[in-house]
């Protein structure tokens, strides 16, 4: 069965400085893709980057980089220059062939950007 | 183009009604997906319909149904509400139906349901 887990339930970081927030998942597919989404308080979901399974490089989108350790199945979110309007929930996520567009969300991270 | 709208945005029920959300996806997106997000929890997927037809189900009792209309827009209904059906019901549109690489979903900004 598909898992996604966040094991940081919260998160500061200071203005301009770059965060990590931590994404493993499960699965025996070796066809899936990976999504980090942003979740302000208003409450709708923000695509933020993708990575497939057969990608060779790491995602990357403006300040958002995702790294991608196959091996170790982490998909890690890395925002670099954080800014105060960072400070959301945010959701990592798994879609796996052969299930159409269910998305598998993680328990989430809520991160505040400190001024 | 208008993003994936939802109605209503907020509502209050009680125990034993019935409720119907409705969703207009983006223009010319033919799949939605409808997720239950409750307080503190990451979404759970509840249904996908494409073209008219389910295309998938999540661990949802039969209370849950939903379809979805020759205009693609979607409702999903929920009879016999149970104080834990208190949640945020996200609409989720594609233009495709099943997996390829790379194709993000579009969320609405979801409907709070509150059950007393």
């Amino acid at each position: 069965a598909q898992k996604i887990t966040q094991t940081q339930p919260g998160m500061f970081v200071q203005e301009k400085e770059a965060v990590t927030l931590d994404c493993t998942y499960d699965t025996s597919d070796p066809s899936y893709g990976l999504f980090w989404y942003k979740q302000p308080s208003s409450g709708e979901m923000i695509f933020l980057i993708y990575q497939g399974s057969y990608d060779q490089q790491n995602a990357t989108e403006g300040r958002y980089s995702l790294n991608f350790q196959k091996a170790r199945k982490s998909a890690n979110l890395v925002i670099s220059a954080s800014q105060l309007g960072d400070s959301a929930m945010y959701f990592c996520a798994m879609r796996l062939r052969g299930q159409g567009n269910k998305l598998v969300f993680g328990a989430g991270t809520i991160l505040r950007v400190k001024s | 183009d208008a993003g994936v709208t939802q109605s209503p945005t907020h509502l209050i029920k009680t125990r034993g009604q019935q409720v119907t959300l409705r969703c207009s996806p983006i223009s010319g997106h033919k799949s939605v997906s409808w997720y239950q997000q409750v307080l503190g929890q990451g979404p759970q997927f509840i249904f996908q319909y494409y073209e008219k037809e389910e295309r998938g189900r999540g661990n949802f009792p039969d209370r849950f149904s939903a379809r979805q209309f020759p205009n693609y827009s979607s409702e999903l209904n929920v009879n016999a509400l149970l104080l834990g059906d208190s949640a945020l019901y996200l609409c989720a549109s594609s233009s495709v139906h099943t997996y390829t690489e790379n194709t993000e979903a579009f969320f609405g900004q979801g409907t709070r349901l509150t059950v007393v």
